[in-house]
């Protein structure tokens, strides 16, 4: 049972540039959620998704950030013209309920050149 | 005030020492996740806290919750268990607000 996976691991974009990033879930977990992790940070949220719906995106810059997670293929975590303020980890997590335990994945490390 | 409050911030031992990190919250909270990444970056669940102390290998945690407060100890630790490790406090069901994490170094 393969854990969360996340691609790409590394991710280098020029300013002005899209960033997209995929995240498979564990098998038989249907929610998702992106966190982020700024150089000598700690993580933080950014939006919480089910199959096809988007449950609370309160953690999400209101411009050129958006997510989805459609009915069958990855969840996907979309950063358009890409700024240097964007460099961060990117970590996803699922699991199969609201209220348990999220396994992570080993995140996406986005570099805006 | 940080919601989550953790210590120490860096803590160096040598090898077999019992470690203890602690983490306090100020928030009412559904659960309490302990977790831990190494100097590759990636993020491992150790512990889903909500009442009294789970226990898996050399690794044991502890809540509190009428003093909002939670323990991570590690007994003979190794140079293995160096990382970082972080207390996430888990509100609203699943939004989880993260300490700022613990630096564990373990010297042989």
């Amino acid at each position: 049972n393969a854990g969360v996976m996340q691609n790409p691991r590394h991710l280098v974009r020029r300013r002005g540039q899209e960033a997209r990033l995929r995240c498979s879930p564990m098998k038989g977990h249907s929610h998702v959620y992106w966190y982020r992790q700024l150089p000598e940070e700690g993580l933080k949220f950014m939006v919480y998704l089910q199959k096809e719906n988007i449950i609370d995106e309160s953690g999400m810059p209101k411009e050129r950030f958006s997510a989805e997670f459609p009915k069958e293929g990855p969840s996907i975590l979309r950063i358009q013209q890409v700024v240097r303020g964007d460099s961060a980890a990117y970590f996803c997590a699922s699991s199969p309920r609201t209220e348990s335990i999220q396994y992570f994945g080993a995140g996406t490390r986005l570099s805006v050149l | 005030k940080n919601e989550v409050e953790q210590s120490p911030q860096n803590l160096t031992a040598q090898e077999g020492e019992f470690i203890t990190i602690n983490c306090s919250y100020s928030v009412g909270i559904s659960a309490l996740h302990w977790l831990q990444q190494h100097p590759g970056g990636g993020i491992v669940s150790l512990f889903m806290l909500s009442s009294g102390k789970k226990k898996h290998g050399r690794l044991i945690a502890t809540i509190n919750i009428q003093e909002k407060h939670s323990s991570l100890h590690i007994t003979a630790s190794h140079p293995r268990d160096s990382a970082v490790y972080i207390c996430a406090v888990q509100f609203r069901n699943y939004q989880l607000i993260w300490g700022a994490g613990t630096k564990l170094i373990i010297k042989p």
